[in-house]
């Protein structure tokens, strides 16, 4: 089975704190991707890669970034931590090729304060 | 248009009957279907996939792609309380060049009467 594991279920940072959340995948997959959900919005994808040091820009960019050093290791960065980047955040991970789903960690649920 | 369509519910089912869950995408170069289960505070699960027209059963659920009416349903049968969750239907959508998007729908509530 496909294990995707995000460092925190829950976390609680200050406005202005620069904030890591960690992915990491045991699957050898080339895509990773992170989202944010919040009520009523459903997925909104932040940021994807497709290979290691390769990264592009999903929907809502704005006021992250990401790095992935290793292929099984995602992260994404809030650079200066703000209250409306309170949310759930999801890492998912699949496979190349079109018939690939993707499959997703626990899920941090992060509150900027 | 949304390129990935579903009714937000709530669709409310008494324990016993079918749940009918549809979906309807934009995009005729969708090749793959996803039907993702996720409960209040939990990340999505996958529990079925698709990618040819036609019917697919696994257990209680089937999935249902007509690809000509750019549809995909799911349908729960002998639906349980443990099966209220949202439910997300996701489309893999070919882009050239071997690469592909995944389209996410805002999913679809679904609440079992006991």
């Amino acid at each position: 089975d496909v294990k995707v594991t995000q460092s925190s279920r829950y976390l609680v940072k200050r406005t202005g704190e620069k904030v890591f959340l960690e992915c990491v995948q045991d699957m050898d997959h080339e895509n990773m991707f992170w989202y944010r959900q919040d009520p009523g919005l459903g997925l909104r994808l932040i940021y994807f890669s497709y290979d290691v040091k390769m990264k592009e820009k999903g929907d809502i960019p704005e006021g992250y970034s990401v790095s992935r050093e290793k292929k099984e290791r995602f992260s994404l960065i809030l650079e200066s931590a703000s209250t409306n980047q309170t949310s759930m955040y999801l890492c998912a991970s699949n496979g190349q090729g079109v018939y690939q789903p993707q499959h997703f960690g626990d899920g941090t649920r992060l509150s900027i304060l | 248009q949304k390129e990935v369509e579903q009714n937000s519910g709530p669709l409310s089912v008494p324990e016993g009957a079918i749940a009918s869950l549809n979906c309807t995408y934009s995009d005729r170069g969708s090749q793959s279907f996803f039907w993702y289960r996720q409960y209040s505070g939990k990340s999505p699960e996958l529990i079925m996939f698709i990618y040819s027209n036609g019917d697919k059963e696994d257990g209680r659920f089937t999935a249902q792609l007509n690809k000509a009416s750019q549809y995909v349903s799911l349908l729960i049968r002998d639906s349980q309380p443990s099966d209220s969750a949202t439910y997300l239907c996701a489309v893999n959508i070919e882009k050239g060049a071997g690469g592909f998007k995944t389209i996410f729908g805002a999913g679809t509530r679904l609440f079992v009467k006991a």
